[in-house]
């Protein structure tokens, strides 16, 4: 079967970096998406790997261990802004399969 | 580029209802995805299309859920009728290549409350 797991909640203080791991189980790979979800509102891409390593754009940087199912999105310098949901998805034959969201608290 | 557009962006109806909902894609992209989120489930994918046609309904819940695509710039999602379980955010995505650095592109999305 397919399953996603990330973890539920995380909080770090403004200009702190945070770290949101996902493992993931599946038949079939084509790529590991991150995607950024405020309250109320759509989600947003932010990363795609679909090679093992370090993908990294601005403050955001992705992870992936294709042989270890392992994927992380390292937000750094954190912003009052990024205070989201955190998505990992991964494709499988175009299709999206997304874990719950991690909700990532940002204080000043 | 205005984006996928979605409409209504909220709908509140009475269960045993029709409701529809709508999404125009961004133009050029070949590819559609209706998605429902509820805090239980996540996002879940319902169906998507592939230059108008459908190729994955695997996802829709049961047979009250329809989706069409007219043309390469419309798509409806139709429930009918409606149940309170029903009750969700519905997001549409396009995507041009749905791998590689494009992803998809969501919609605002529609909330829908079943009364």
């Amino acid at each position: 079967g397919q399953n996603i797991d990330q973890p539920t909640e995380m909080t770090a203080t403004e200009g702190a970096i945070v770290q949101i791991n996902c493992t993931y189980q599946t038949s079939g790979f084509n790529g590991l998406f991150w995607y950024q979800q405020h309250a109320g509102e759509a989600p947003t891409f932010l990363s795609y790997n679909v090679l093992d390593g370090l993908e990294e754009k601005g403050r955001f940087s992705s992870f992936l261990s294709r042989s270890k199912g392992y994927s992380y999105l390292l937000l750094k310098e954190l912003q009052m802004k990024d205070s989201a949901s955190y998505l990992c998805a991964f494709s499988n034959d175009y299709k999206l399969s997304f874990g719950a969201g991690t909700t990532v608290t940002v204080r000043a | 580029d205005a984006g996928v557009i979605q409409s209504p962006r909220h709908e509140v109806t009475e269960m045993g209802q029709e409701v529809t909902l709508r999404c125009k894609p961004i133009s050029g992209h070949d590819y559609l995805f209706w998605y429902r989120q509820t805090m239980m489930r996540g996002l879940e994918l319902l169906i998507y299309f592939n230059n108008n046609v459908p190729i994955d309904d695997s996802g829709m819940p049961e047979d009250r859920f329809s989706a069409k695509m007219p043309n390469a710039s419309f798509s409806t999602l139709k429930i009918q009728p409606s149940e309170p379980r029903d009750s969700a955010v519905y997001f549409c995505a396009s995507s041009l290549v749905p791998q590689g650095n494009y992803g998809y592109t969501f919609g605002s999305g529609t909330r829908l409350t079943v009364v």
